[in-house]
């Protein structure tokens, strides 16, 4: 059973600083992996799809990579912002139709 | 072009009431999923439809869980004789293809039983 792991946490970081999120998963027979946004009662917002044949994903300030045979993840945000605060979530697809989720990491960033 | 969406947005029901939660995806859709999500936890899948198709059903979490998609649209999440634990957030997701493609979430319905 795929078994998915966030770190940190939590993060709490001054504006301007660019960030790491790290994401582990257990199982790497994946066929791809997504990284979401989840604002306070809301639903996800999908952010990056990487699929397994692929390094690394972009869009505007965000990078996603994909390491398979370690089981890894990584987002990276440049230059954060407040706006980013938000619960960001990472979701590897192994039968292609069903995500395992993370339980996240909590960023604020402030002002 | 719309999003997922699902009615109602919140509920509260009573232990022992039954519930049906509403899906709606984006038009044109093919897969439609099932999701529970606990209170500061990731969410956990429930079920998948391929169309009218139920292909996986292997995290609803009890007999009294029971999802359908009959027309391969608009799908219905239903709990029977609801109890505590199923307080959760129900989220709906969908996407275009029938294998490994993006999904997309809708804003989910808060479920509290009291």
């Amino acid at each position: 059973k795929q078994e998915v792991t966030q770190i940190p946490a939590a993060l709490s970081v001054p504006e301007g600083e660019n960030l790491v999120l790290n994401c582990s998963f257990t199982d790497s027979a994946i066929y791809n992996l997504q990284w979401f946004r989840q604002d306070p009662g809301k639903g996800l917002t999908s952010l990056l799809l990487i699929q397994s044949s692929q390094r690394e994903q972009t869009s505007g300030r965000l990078n996603a990579s994909l390491d398979k045979s370690s089981g890894r993840s990584t987002l990276y945000i440049a230059a954060s912002q407040p706006g980013d605060s938000a619960t960001y979530l990472c979701a590897p697809d192994n039968a292609g139709n069903m995500l395992t989720f993370g339980g996240g990491t909590r960023l604020m960033v402030k002002p | 072009g719309a999003g997922v969406s699902q009615s109602p947005r919140y509920k509260v029901a009573k232990r022992g009431q039954d519930v049906a939660l509403r899906c709606d995806p984006i038009s044109g859709h093919v897969s439609l999923f099932w999701y529970q999500q606990a209170l500061g936890q990731g969410p956990e899948f429930l079920t998948y439809f391929q169309n009218e198709a139920q292909l996986d059903k292997s995290g609803l979490p009890s007999d009294r869980f029971f999802a359908e998609r009959p027309e391969g649209s608009v799908s219905t999440l239903k709990i029977q004789r609801t109890q505590q634990e199923d307080s959760a957030v129900y989220l709906c997701a969908s996407s275009s293809g029938t294998s490994g493609s993006e999904q997309y979430f809708g804003p989910g319905t808060r479920l509290t039983v009291t």
